[in-house]
């Protein structure tokens, strides 16, 4: 079955330290994107990818950064620079690369907690 | 900038009753998606409206583009306990944003 594999599901990080998220899909779709979902809000864009080796900013990238170098994987990486990480992470795809074209396929997301 | 907003927060409701959240932004939209999302889950696409006043139906579902495509809305027709979760609409105007979620409690 095509999808988005997201991993781990639960991630805790230490003060200061760097953590990477996993994001694979096999849709075979062009554009990738990074969500970040605080507890009863919106979806906030931390990064988006519309063709490999290409990466653009959202809204909230600062203390983040990506990889796009397989069509298939997106990690996002959190670094000690993002002072309030505590969050769900979502990872979705689209066969658009133009955002909002068509419809999102999400992954089942990453809960990180820092400690 | 642009931002798309979503009424109500919270809704509770009794099974059977009916339920709508609306979605507005402050500029033309040229579509608007609606996303549904369990409690624990991911979100997941529902359906997609691209054209002024369209209606599309899904069972109990209704979602409307508006008119003046700057709003959207979404009706959920004797509500049952499966359709407990948030309800996001996202819409592409300048850019492409979530809205803040409707999230439905249904009363058995």
């Amino acid at each position: 079955d095509g999808g988005i594999t997201q991993s781990p599901k639960y991630l805790f990080r230490k003060e200061g330290q760097n953590v990477t998220l996993s994001c694979e899909q096999n849709l075979n779709h062009d554009a990738m994107y990074w969500y970040r979902q605080d507890p009863g809000q919106g979806l906030r864009l931390i990064y988006y990818s519309q063709i490999v080796n290409d990466f653009q900013k959202g809204d909230i990238a600062e203390g983040y950064s990506v990889s796009r170098e397989k069509k298939e994987s997106f990690p996002l990486t959190v670094t000690s620079a993002q002072k309030n990480p505590t969050a769900f992470y979502l990872c979705a795809s689209s066969i658009a690369t133009r955002q909002g074209a068509f419809g999102y396929t999400f992954g089942s997301g990453t809960r990180l907690t820092v400690v | 900038g642009q931002q798309v907003m979503q009424i109500p927060q919270y809704q509770h409701v009794q099974e059977g009753e009916d339920f709508t959240t609306y979605c507005n932004s402050s500029t033309t939209l040229s579509n608007i998606q609606w996303y549904k999302q369990r409690p624990g889950g991911h979100p997941v696409f529902l359906i997609q409206l691209v054209k002024s006043g369209e209606v599309k139906k899904q069972k109990r579902l209704t979602f409307q583009f508006g008119e003046a495509k700057k709003n959207s809305s979404l009706h959920i027709t004797a509500t049952q306990t499966t359709d407990v979760g948030t309800y996001f609409c996202a819409g592409t105007g300048n850019q492409f944003y979530f809205g803040t979620g409707t999230s439905l409690t249904v009363i058995p």
